[in-house]
């Protein structure tokens, strides 16, 4: 069974300050690594999806990094805004399997 | 837009009156999931089907069926909702089962029971 742990559960920064949030996972045969915002109430919006032959992936203020054989993700966030508050998950998708298995979230608070 | 979209947003029910939560995507893909989330938890599968094949998990109450009549919609039951039911209901798709693809997933239906 995969596990996924995101430390710290939650966070808070100060505008302006990098953000750096953490995904770990127990079995490392996996297909793909993805992160996810999540809003007070509302449903995942897909960040970053990174192939289990991939190192990392960016968009725009975004980069992840995927360590399979440790079993690690790490989602970097540049230079945080107020509007980056939110919870963010990771979800690891294991190896000739179609679920995702998710992480509780890190629960960013940035502050203006 | 292509998008996955869930009705209602806010559904309230009664303990133990039956409820039908609606997902439908324009997206056109082949799987469609129904994760169950409860407040400060990770998501957990309760079912998918890969176009009319459905697939339980094997944890998933008997309490909660799927239906899927077409590509486009997917609808979520709870026959008898218990107070522990209470949660949002969020709704995926994906285009297949390959290993490069991703989930896209639905604003949530929040459910209270009363």
């Amino acid at each position: 069974k995969q596990e996924v742990t995101q430390i710290p559960a939650a966070l808070s920064v100060p505008e302006g300050e990098n953000l750096v949030l953490n995904c770990s996972f127990t079995d490392s045969a996996i297909y793909n690594l993805q992160w996810f915002r999540q809003d007070p109430g509302k449903g995942l919006t897909s960040l970053l999806l990174i192939q289990s032959s991939q190192r990392e992936q960016t968009s725009g203020r975004l980069n992840a990094s995927l360590d399979k054989s440790s079993g690690r993700s790490t989602l970097y966030i540049a230079a945080s805004q107020p509007g980056d508050s939110a919870t963010y998950l990771c979800a690891v998708r294991r190896a000739n399997d179609y679920k995702l298995s998710f992480g509780a979230g890190t629960t960013v608070t940035v502050r203006a | 837009d292509a998008m996955v979209i869930q009705n209602p947003r806010y559904q309230v029910t009664q303990f133990g009156k039956p409820v039908t939560l609606s997902c439908s995507q324009t997206l056109n893909h082949n799987v469609m999931y129904w994760y169950q989330q409860k407040s400060s938890q990770a998501p957990k599968l309760l079912f998918h089907y890969y176009d009319k094949d459905f697939n339980n998990e094997a944890d998933t109450p008997d309490n909660f069926q799927s239906r899927r009549p077409n590509t486009s919609f997917c609808f979520l039951d709870i026959r008898s909702p218990g107070l522990g039911d209470a949660a949002m209901y969020l709704c995926a798709t994906s285009r297949d089962v390959s290993e490069y693809n991703e989930q896209f997933f639905g604003p949530g239906t929040r459910l209270t029971v009363l």
